[in-house]
């Protein structure tokens, strides 16, 4: 069955500390992971996308690493801010013939940054 | 930038009405999707569109749902018959052929 699996499922860090995220997933065909953030109320925003070929992926302060072997990835936030506090969602994508992109979502770590 | 719009942004409908949540994906995409995240839960696949017709649907989506691209710009989702516990997020989204999805901003739907 295609899973998603994040951890922890919430988290407290103090302003300007780092904090790394977890994700395991078991997904075939597995095609590539994104890890989205999203606030509140609103739509997720896509931080990275790695397909299996990569390891790690920078975008900003937010760094992905993916194992493709042991099927884990990482999301490690750098000198956070308040603004970072949301949920981040680990979201393993398969290519599917005749449904396209299928998206299975993991339930998402929620993070709190205070000052 | 291009991007996936959604109205309304928040719905309050009373039980057993139908409610039309409407959503206008990126010009080329191909793919369109709608996502739901009940309060607190994860996002859940609902369906995905591509050639005017339904690719894949999960088990939530049942003969209460349907979806229709009327026009060639809008993609709507429709509940024919509102229950309590279809109270959630609404998320439309779009790809091209095989690229990311990018996602709406959602549509609250409230039933009461």
């Amino acid at each position: 069955k295609n899973q998603v699996e994040q951890s922890p499922q919430s988290l407290i860090i103090l302003e300007g500390k780092n904090c790394t995220l977890q994700c395991n997933y078991t997904v075939s065909p597995f095609s590539n992971l994104r890890w989205y953030k999203q606030d509140t109320g609103r739509g997720p925003v896509s931080l990275t996308i790695m397909t299996f070929s990569e390891n790690t992926k920078s975008n900003g302060r937010y760094t992905a690493t993916l194992d493709a072997d042991t099927k884990q990835s990482s999301l490690h936030i750098t000198a956070s801010q308040l603004s970072d506090s949301a949920s981040y969602i680990c979201v393993v994508s398969a290519y599917l013939r005749q449904a396209g992109t299928a998206l299975i979502f993991g339930k998402g770590t929620t993070l709190s940054v205070s000052s | 930038e291009p991007e996936v719009t959604q109205t309304p942004s928040h719905q309050v409908t009373q039980m057993g009405q139908e409610v039309i949540l409407r959503c206008v994906p990126i010009s080329n995409h191909l793919y369109f999707y709608w996502y739901r995240q009940i309060l607190g839960q994860k996002v859940e696949f609902l369906v995905s569109f591509y050639n005017n017709e339904i690719s894949e649907k999960s088990e939530i989506f049942d003969d209460q749902f349907s979806v229709e691209r009327p026009d060639g710009s809008n993609f709507t989702l429709k509940i024919r018959s509102t229950k309590l516990e279809d109270s959630a997020m609404y998320f439309c989204a779009s790809s091209e052929v095989f690229t990311e999805a990018f996602f709406g901003q959602g549509t609250r739907l409230t039933v009461v």
